[in-house]
């Protein structure tokens, strides 16, 4: 797992809620990346960090917001859980971009808005 | 903005049969990479392409980055039960290190 820890790994949520999603990783890699997996979708990006306090959006922004305070830790942050973000959350980690070399990724946090 | 179209969706064949999938795109793209996901786990990467016309191999595994830069290819030979899973390319989106995935092909191997 290149050493990136998802937590929780499930969680079951209520429309309206907020909920927040960790990615830790012990890589001191620089980018940091939060992906949703639906079928039929593959992953799609939702926003990725290129260093500490740097984040952009990715293609499915809408209703998430992300926050990166130091190297090691991401979060995910869905400010209203909605039904609609029911998914498979996957972070990911590179050392110097996937311009340059691949990205590893956690084993998943499986979120269900009820 | 930028897709990445995988063929086909879904494969069913054989133990011992080969494998051949792609991955296409609109645009071009400068990094190809190539992932397997089982179930339940988040996509290892199996092949990294950085130069047009590159082939490289893995295994049984070979992939190759497309000469126009808008496709790749993964082919994987005499395919075993444990090849089973879902394949995605993926690759930087234009100048940028957001990386983006097509939507996977799936297979499945039958003994």
């Amino acid at each position: 797992d290149a050493g990136i820890t998802q937590s929780p790994r499930h969680k079951v949520t209520e429309t309206g809620t907020p909920v927040t999603l960790r990615c830790h990783q012990t890589e001191n890699h620089r980018y940091m990346y939060w992906y949703r997996q639906d079928p039929g979708h593959g992953l799609r990006l939702i926003h990725y960090s290129y260093g500490v306090k740097d984040t952009d959006k990715g293609e499915v922004s809408d209703g998430y917001s992300v926050s990166r305070s130091k190297t090691e830790d991401f979060l995910l942050t869905l400010e209203s859980a909605t039904s609609s973000q029911t998914s498979v959350y996957f972070c990911a980690i590179s050392d110097v971009g996937t311009r340059n070399t691949e990205a590893f990724f956690g084993q998943g946090t499986r979120l269900t808005v009820v | 903005g930028q897709q990445l179209n995988q063929s086909p969706q879904s494969m069913f064949i054989q133990e011992g049969e080969d494998v051949s999938m792609n991955c296409t795109s609109s645009s071009i793209f400068n990094t190809w990479l190539w992932y397997k996901q089982d179930p339940g786990e988040g996509p290892v990467l199996l092949i990294a392409l950085y130069k047009a016309g590159e082939l490289t191999s893995n295994g049984r595994l070979t992939a190759q980055f497309g000469i126009t830069r808008k496709d790749s290819f993964l082919n994987i030979s005499a395919s075993i039960p444990s090849d089973v899973g879902i394949y995605f390319c993926a690759g930087p989106r234009g100048n940028t290190d957001k990386l983006i995935f097509g939507t996977g092909t799936r297979l499945q191997v039958f003994p």
